[in-house]
């Protein structure tokens, strides 16, 4: 397993799509997020999962915005009705929570939205 | 409620030693993480601290102060390759999930 992927890598839009991006976590991970990243900002937080659990939601995400897990694996993040604003970087990563571990992220390397 | 401080920019020269400075308020605390990230790229793990004291990783140390909320990253020797921004993040233990601030932009100069 070489790390977190994401895909698409960019995505060009016109407001009003829709668009979904995915995201394979590292293989033996537990734990799954996004995060929202604009420039010169760091990363914000929107959802995560553990397994196939949607754990919290952030209030940044409006309900144009739903992510899946399905089987605890690969997750979606979809973007509805989409607006100029919703233009950023979307970041997914994965970690190992137990006992001993602290949960260290590991960053794909993002899908980069831009709305027309 | 959650905040994480941290300067915006900083300059430092070539060779030269720089500490990128930190402050946190969260709910729940269970660590300090400082990632680093180049223009583009994803951001990449730097140190861990959980305890008060140093973490130390070759020209990169961490330190944190639980008592005040407070931790560090100073990096030595520095090179033009270490021109990235600095992303300072507390771990909320309740939850697990992982807080950013917004980031120091370092530029190395010759």
């Amino acid at each position: 397993d070489t790390g977190v992927s994401q895909d698409p890598r960019h995505k060009i839009t016109k407001r009003g799509q829709n668009v979904t991006f995915r995201c394979d976590p590292i293989s033996e991970h537990n734990r799954l997020y996004w995060y929202r990243q604009t420039l010169g900002q760091g990363p914000e937080f929107l959802t995560y999962f553990q397994n196939e659990a949607q754990l919290e939601k952030s209030r940044l995400l409006s309900d144009r915005f739903s992510a899946e897990r399905p089987k605890g694996s690969f997750s979606t993040l979809e973007i509805q009705r989409t607006e100029q604003g919703d233009s950023a970087m979307y970041l997914c990563a994965s970690s190992l929570v137990g006992l001993y571990t602290p949960g260290e992220l590991f960053f794909g390397e993002g899908s980069r939205l831009t709305v027309l | 409620g959650q905040n994480i401080d941290q300067p915006t920019e900083m300059t430092a020269t070539e060779g030269a030693i720089v500490q990128i400075n930190c402050t946190y308020q969260t709910s729940g605390f269970n660590g300090l993480f400082w990632y680093q990230q180049h223009a583009g790229e994803a951001p990449t793990f730097l140190s861990y601290n959980v305890l008060d004291g140093f973490e130390e990783k070759g020209r990169f140390s961490s330190f944190l102060s639980r008592s005040k909320g407070y931790s560090y990253l100073l990096l030595k020797e520095l090179q033009m390759k270490d021109s990235a921004s600095y992303l300072c993040a507390a771990l909320d233990g309740a939850t697990n999930k992982l807080i950013f601030g917004t980031g120091t932009l370092l530029a190395v100069q010759p």
